[in-house]
């Protein structure tokens, strides 16, 4: 069965920084990883799909890696602004089409 | 090209009454999974419908059931609704199945059960 998990689960840091979210798996048999974002209240806005065949995606400030033989993501946020303020959730999608979540990092940005 | 649409937004219902919400998904996607978000558990799968079959159905009770229109939309229902049924639902959508090209998401159904 797979586990995602998303360590920690807040985080806060003033803005401008770099900052890196993690994101791990259990089973490396994954079709794909997603990234998204979710603001209080609302559903899931989709940042960055990677294919398990790929290694990391690209999306303006945003950058994803996939290391499958080590069962690890990373989100990683260029120049941090309060907008990006939100829970960031990490899904890896198995043989079955069944995405399974993290629990999230929720993520303050300081001005 | 209009996003993944959940109606009603808000909904407030009585222990024991039962529920229906809808779901209109992206325009040529075929397979809609609806989803579970409670701040305890998370997000949990519940039910993936594609080109009106249920191809994969999560660990919830019978209870919660769903269909599949041959324009895609869904519906999902909840019968006998409990007070730990409150909830954020949401529906995602998928043009072939979510390993292929991802998940898009609505912005949900709020269920309070009272």
């Amino acid at each position: 069965k797979q586990e995602v998990t998303q360590i920690p689960a807040a985080l806060s840091v003033p803005e401008g920084e770099n900052l890196v979210l993690n994101c791990s798996f259990t089973d490396s048999a994954i079709y794909n990883l997603q990234w998204f974002r979710q603001d209080p209240g609302k559903g899931l806005t989709s940042l960055l799909l990677i294919q398990s065949s790929q290694r990391e995606q690209t999306s303006g400030r945003l950058n994803a890696s996939l290391d499958k033989s080590s069962g690890r993501s990373t989100l990683y946020i260029a120049a941090s602004q309060p907008g990006d303020s939100a829970t960031y959730l990490c899904a890896a999608t198995g043989a079955n089409s069944k995405l399974t979540f993290g629990k999230g990092i929720t993520l303050s940005v300081r001005p | 090209k209009a996003g993944v649409t959940q109606t009603p937004r808000y909904l407030i219902k009585t222990r024991g009454q039962q529920v229906t919400l809808s779901c209109s998904p992206i325009s040529g996607h075929r397979s809609v999974s609806w989803y579970q978000q409670t701040p305890g558990q998370g997000l949990q799968f519940l039910f993936e419908y594609f080109s009106e079959t249920q191809r994969n159905k999560g660990n919830f009770p019978g209870r919660f059931s769903g269909r599949q229109f041959s324009n895609s939309r869904s519906e999902m229902n909840v019968s006998t609704l409990e007070l730990g049924d409150s909830a954020l639902y949401l529906c995602a959508s998928s043009l072939e199945g979510q390993g292929v090209s991802g998940a898009f998401f609505g912005q949900g159904t709020r269920l309070t059960v009272v």
